[in-house]
């Protein structure tokens, strides 16, 4: 069964502070790995997409890594601002002959506190 | 704005009224996506059209959910005879594939709906 696990479920961390978000997945064929953010009662926004070949992929403070072979990801945030405070989802995209579909994780809940 | 824009944004309605939603995708994407996402849960597939044609549907799209594109263009989604457990925030993405490469859904808004 495709599925995309994330960890923790929700964290809270101080202004300033670095933290990492966990991805693992189950998904097969695997076409590529998306980070996105999705800020409360809006749409997700994508921060990263990394395909089989690529391990890590930054955009600003935003590190994504992957690692096709254990089939993990994770996203790192460096000096995490409020405006972080989000849920932050991982995505993995199956590829069919007519096209594909992605399959979501759960999300973790961050809140970044002053 | 041209990003991807839904309306209504919120819907309230009473079980068993039938609801419509419409979604227009940036104008040059010719690949459509709905999603249904729950409180506390990430976006679960429902169905995907490239141009007009619907290529999939989720077996969670039950036989009261209906899709279009008749064009190629916006896209609607209707729910007939509601239920509580509809009650859901509805997302629409759209997307443009390059040649051999991977495609970036652009999510819109949402339309939260509730039914009472």
């Amino acid at each position: 069964k495709n599925q995309v696990e994330q960890s923790p479920q929700s964290l809270i961390i101080l202004e300033g502070k670095n933290c990492t978000l966990q991805c693992n997945y189950t998904v097969s064929p695997f076409s590529n790995l998306r980070w996105y953010k999705q800020d409360t009662g809006r749409g997700p926004v994508s921060l990263t997409i990394m395909t089989f070949s690529e391990n890590t992929k930054s955009n600003g403070r935003y590190t994504a890594t992957l690692d096709a072979d254990t089939k993990q990801s994770s996203l790192h945030i460096t000096a995490s601002q409020l405006s972080d405070s989000a849920s932050y989802i991982c995505v993995v995209s199956v590829t069919y002959n007519q096209g594909g579909k992605l399959i979501f994780g759960q999300g973790t809940e961050l809140s970044v506190k002053p | 704005d041209t990003g991807v824009s839904q309306n209504p944004r919120h819907k309230i309605t009473k079980r068993g009224q039938n609801v419509t939603f419409r979604c227009d995708p940036i104008s040059e994407h010719n690949r459509l996506y709905w999603y249904r996402q729950t409180l506390g849960q990430g976006p679960e597939f429902l169905t995907y059209f490239q141009n007009e044609a619907q290529l999939e549907k989720s077996r969670l799209l039950s036989d009261r959910f209906s899709a279009e594109r008749p064009k190629g263009s916006f896209s609607t989604l209707e729910i007939q005879r509601t239920e509580q457990g509809d009650s859901a925030m509805y997302l629409c993405a759209s997307s443009f594939r390059p040649a051999g490469g991977a495609d970036t859904q652009y999510f819109g808004p949402g339309t939260r709906l509730t039914v009472l």
